[in-house]
């Protein structure tokens, strides 16, 4: 799978459009982008995936750029509830799921 | 909405015992996995399972671990004499589909195992 970079932590104000950023500048041309978030102490939780277009949600929506190598995970409005690890994965046709540390998203009220 | 359950939901056990944790999947998924997280590391494979046999497993997944779908609901991870370092979070997940590009896999809220 491919490798992707996320930044450690970022902070949101509640009500606010949350952007999360990913790099994956290795993605192959078969490879799905998917977004997962961990709520503290819970199981992750699939959000969205996308190939090349973008892709919206009741959760999110994903952004991808033409050439694949990033995307933006998008919560429209973010509530506190929202306050988790957010991971972006990069599978092929693989079953496991690689989980990276991910973003620590703060939802500040 | 259906979900994936999980039970105990905390378990502790000595050194040295087994301890079985037990999953129920989503009543239509076909493909079964186990992870397990150590707290405050990440999220870590250990095994998948389809038509009743694995299909992969990792490095951590070694002669001490075993799983198995007794019936045609459950889906269960044994651990045969548990080691301190066992002791993490573990979560089963589901899915519909497997080996394809599109695979969306539902967890479970986990058990915590820890080891004495």
């Amino acid at each position: 799978d491919a490798k992707t970079t996320q930044p450690p932590s970022m902070d949101c104000a509640e009500g606010r459009a949350a952007n999360l950023p990913c790099n994956h500048s290795t993605i192959s041309g078969n490879e799905y982008v998917y977004w997962y978030r961990q709520i503290h102490s819970q199981g992750p939780q699939y959000i969205i995936h996308g190939l090349k277009n973008n892709e919206t949600n009741e959760m999110a929506s994903l952004i991808i750029t033409e050439d694949r190598k990033s995307s933006t995970l998008i919560l429209p409005h973010a509530t506190l509830r929202d306050t988790a690890v957010y991971y972006c994965i990069v599978r092929g046709r693989d079953d496991k799921i690689i989980f990276g540390k991910g973003t620590r998203l703060h939802i500040l009220p | 909405e259906p979900e994936v359950t999980q039970t105990p939901s905390h378990q502790v056990t000595q050194m040295g015992q087994e301890v079985i944790l037990r999953c129920v999947p989503i009543s239509n998924h076909l493909y079964f996995y186990w992870y397990r997280q150590i707290l405050g590391q990440k999220v870590e494979f250990l095994v998948s399972f389809y038509n009743n046999e694995i299909s992969e497993k990792s490095e951590i997944f070694d002669d001490q671990f075993s799983v198995e779908r007794p019936d045609g609901s459950n889906f269960t991870l044994k651990i045969r004499s548990t080691k301190l370092e066992d002791s993490a979070m573990y979560f089963c997940a589901s899915s519909v589909t497997g080996g394809l590009n599109y695979n969306e896999q539902f967890f479970g809220p986990g058990t915590r195992l820890t080891v004495l």
